[in-house]
């Protein structure tokens, strides 16, 4: 049973780019979270989703963030109009049922 | 609201030895659950280790053993008999499981252990 897949691993964009960040839960999984780490900080909640539907987007930033875990495929974190502050490095989390959490490898994003 | 501390940004340990990290936390929930993860240099998040709040025991896996003091809000991670491969940061985390919470982790800022040969 593969573990949650993120992709990219390394993201670089310019400021005013578009950044999609791709997380496939693991198998059998309906319930994904996000989370953003800045750099020396610990782990902060961003948005909790379950197939087709956003339950929690309590730590979403309300401009330029934006996220969906489509019926088909992976969940998607979209940031629009990157600014060097979205510099970090992005989790996600998936749960068969919202409890135990199995993390990705995180994507580190890059804002020049 | 929830909050996890951990107040050791970093912390040395001789390798061969036991080491504590400090992990304290507040939350109204009556149940919860709280976790240990590691982060190596690599950047992955490892779990090691959960206690719940109703656990009467202290959970223990492998070498990892968290030492649950319910009454003083503490969840301290002994990590015993330390390796080289054991230097990463460590997080605390916790989860809130009564109603209204949609079981997001709250995250501490984390431990910087380093073990010394």
């Amino acid at each position: 049973n593969a573990g949650v897949m993120q992709n990219p691993r390394h993201l670089v964009r310019r400021r005013g780019q578009e950044a999609r960040l791709r997380c496939s839960p693991m198998k059998g999984h309906s319930h994904v979270y996000w989370y953003r780490q800045l750099p020396e900080e610990g782990l902060k909640f961003m948005v909790y989703l379950q197939k087709e539907n956003i339950i929690d987007e309590s730590g979403m930033p309300k401009e330029r963030f934006s996220a969906e875990f489509p019926k088909e495929g992976p969940s998607i974190l979209r940031i629009q109009q990157v600014v060097r502050g979205d510099s970090a490095a992005y989790f996600c989390a998936s749960s068969p049922q919202g409890y135990e959490q199995y993390f990705g490898p995180g994507t580190r994003l890059t804002v020049t | 609201a929830q909050k996890i501390t951990q107040t050791q940004p970093g912390m040395f340990v001789q390798e061969k030895e036991a080491v504590t990290l400090d992990c304290t936390y507040d939350t109204s929930d009556q149940s919860y659950g709280l976790f240990w993860y590691k982060q190596p240099s690599s950047g992955e998040m490892i779990f090691l280790i959960y206690q719940g709040s109703y656990d009467e025991q202290n959970a223990t896996e492998g070498r990892y053993s968290l030492n649950f003091q319910k009454a003083r809000k503490s969840a301290n991670l002994v990590i015993s008999a330390s390796q080289l491969g054991d230097s990463a940061m460590y997080f605390c985390a916790m989860r809130g499981d009564d109603g209204g919470s949609q079981g997001n982790l709250i995250f501490g800022k984390g431990t910087k252990l380093s073990v010394k040969p």
